[in-house]
């Protein structure tokens, strides 16, 4: 079945580790974005990307970084820059840029 | 203030039970999107509206564009319903960005 695969499900990191989460989706979706959950906020927009090779910054993109060599792969890096990366990410994509997101399951990273 | 303003934060009821859920928000919009997170963290996508209604089984979501409101209706709720519903509004401006709120935590009790 078609979907968005996130990995993985729980995350360790040590202090000054740079972390990479993967999404991949195999829906065709040319629009791939990353989100970050915390406990009573609604999700923020970390980067989106609309194109292979062409991404943007979302509303917080510091201590972050991403790729998009392939259509159906939108890897997130989480840096030691980030000063407090224990959150959710949630990883969704669509169709063109105005249609409705489909989700992948999250990933849930935590400091160690 | 938040763009994106949810009510109620949190909402127990008993199965059965006609529920709703309100968002409001402060910006022109050109799409309105109610989510459901489950437990797991999951998110799945109920609707997507620009104006009037739309039905989808036992769930209804409204938005009147002139009052900047919305409201996602459960009829004949289930323990199965429990989870967080999310309003998300697209910006006319914001391109393909989404404005989410905090969401509504809803409990059916049997």
């Amino acid at each position: 079945d078609g979907g968005i695969t996130q990995s993985p499900k729980y995350l360790f990191r040590k202090e000054g580790q740079n972390v990479t989460l993967s999404c991949e989706q195999n829906l065709n979706h040319d629009a791939m974005y990353w989100y970050r959950q915390d406990p009573g906020q609604g999700l923020r927009l970390i980067y989106y990307s609309q194109i292979v090779n062409d991404f943007q910054k979302g509303d917080i993109a510091e201590g972050y970084s991403v790729s998009r060599e392939k259509k159906e792969s939108f890897p997130l890096t989480v840096t030691s820059a980030q000063k407090n990366p224990t959150a959710f990410y949630l990883c969704a994509s669509s169709i063109v840029t105005a249609q409705p997101q489909h989700f992948g399951d999250g990933t849930r990273l935590s400091i160690l | 203030k938040n763009e994106v303003e949810q009510s109620p934060q949190n909402l127990t009821a008993q199965e059965g039970e006609f529920i709703t859920i309100n968002c409001s928000y402060s910006v022109g919009i050109s799409a309105l999107h109610w989510l459901q997170q489950h437990p797991g963290g999951g998110i799945v996508s109920l609707f997507m509206l620009s104006s009037g209604k739309k039905k989808h089984g036992r769930l209804i979501a409204t938005i009147n564009i002139q009052e900047k409101h919305s409201s996602l209706h459960i009829t004949a709720s289930h323990p199965r319903d429990s989870a967080v519903y999310i309003c998300a509004v697209r910006g006319e401006t914001s391109g393909s960005r989404l404005t989410f709120g905090e969401g509504t935590q809803l409990t059916v009790n049997p």
